[in-house]
């Protein structure tokens, strides 16, 4: 079975500024997926980004980047150059074919970008 | 870009009566999940569907729900006779076999129990 584990219910960053968003995992496959789903207020999952555990180069997707430490089971969300439209819940996510075909989601973390 | 579709957005119930929760994947996709997500609360996997029939389904799945997929393009969520606790966001999502296992979801279809 898997798991994952979000520690922060809410953060809040000031425009223009950086922040990370905290996630574990955990896992007995050695083949699954990660991700980070953003969820704004009309609670719509939207895709952020997504890293293959097999891949040892951190994702990154224009102003979001990960930090995936495999060994610590560690999947980290930065956003950089925060905007007031990056408000919303973030959720950390797993999948691995090959334990079943569902996503595992973490218990989320409410961000705030303040102005 | 191809998207999910559900309806209707929001869907009002007498506890007891039956509810269909409609879907309508990306077309060239072959895998369909239903999750849920109680106000407030984590997302939750109830089932996927692949080949015309269940390929898993979690402890929440009981005999209540169940899924069908009519024709070729509808994929739907039934709750026999819905409780209270049912009250929830409910997403459809969708992925093919080759897009690095992305699940694209639908805008949900809020449920709410009366």
């Amino acid at each position: 079975a898997q798991t994952v584990t979000q520690s922060q219910p809410e953060m809040s960053v000031q425009e223009a500024e950086t922040v990370t968003l905290s996630c574990t995992y955990d896992t007995s496959e050695n083949n699954y997926y990660l991700f980070w789903y953003k969820q704004p207020p009309s609670r719509q999952m939207i895709l952020v980004i997504r890293q293959e555990a097999y891949k040892q180069q951190n994702a990154t997707e224009n102003r979001f980047s990960v930090n995936f430490q495999k060994a610590a089971k560690s999947f980290s969300l930065k956003i950089s150059d925060s905007q007031l439209g990056d408000t919303a819940m973030y959720f950390c996510a797993s999948f691995s074919g090959t334990s079943g075909s569902r996503l595992t989601f973490g218990e989320g973390t409410q961000l705030t970008v303040n102005p | 870009e191809p998207e999910v579709t559900q309806t209707p957005s929001h869907q009002v119930t007498q506890m007891g009566q039956e509810v269909i929760l409609r879907c309508v994947p990306i077309s060239n996709h072959l895998y369909f999940y239903w999750y849920r997500q109680i106000l407030g609360q984590k997302v939750e996997f109830l089932v996927s569907f692949y080949n015309n029939e269940i390929s898993e389904k979690s402890e929440i799945f009981d005999d209540q729900f169940s899924v069908e997929r009519p024709d070729g393009s509808n994929f739907t969520l039934k709750i026999r006779s819905t409780k209270l606790e049912d009250s929830a966001m409910y997403f459809c999502a969708s992925r093919d076999s080759t897009r690095y296992n992305e699940q694209f979801f639908g805008p949900g279809t809020r449920l709410t129990v009366l």
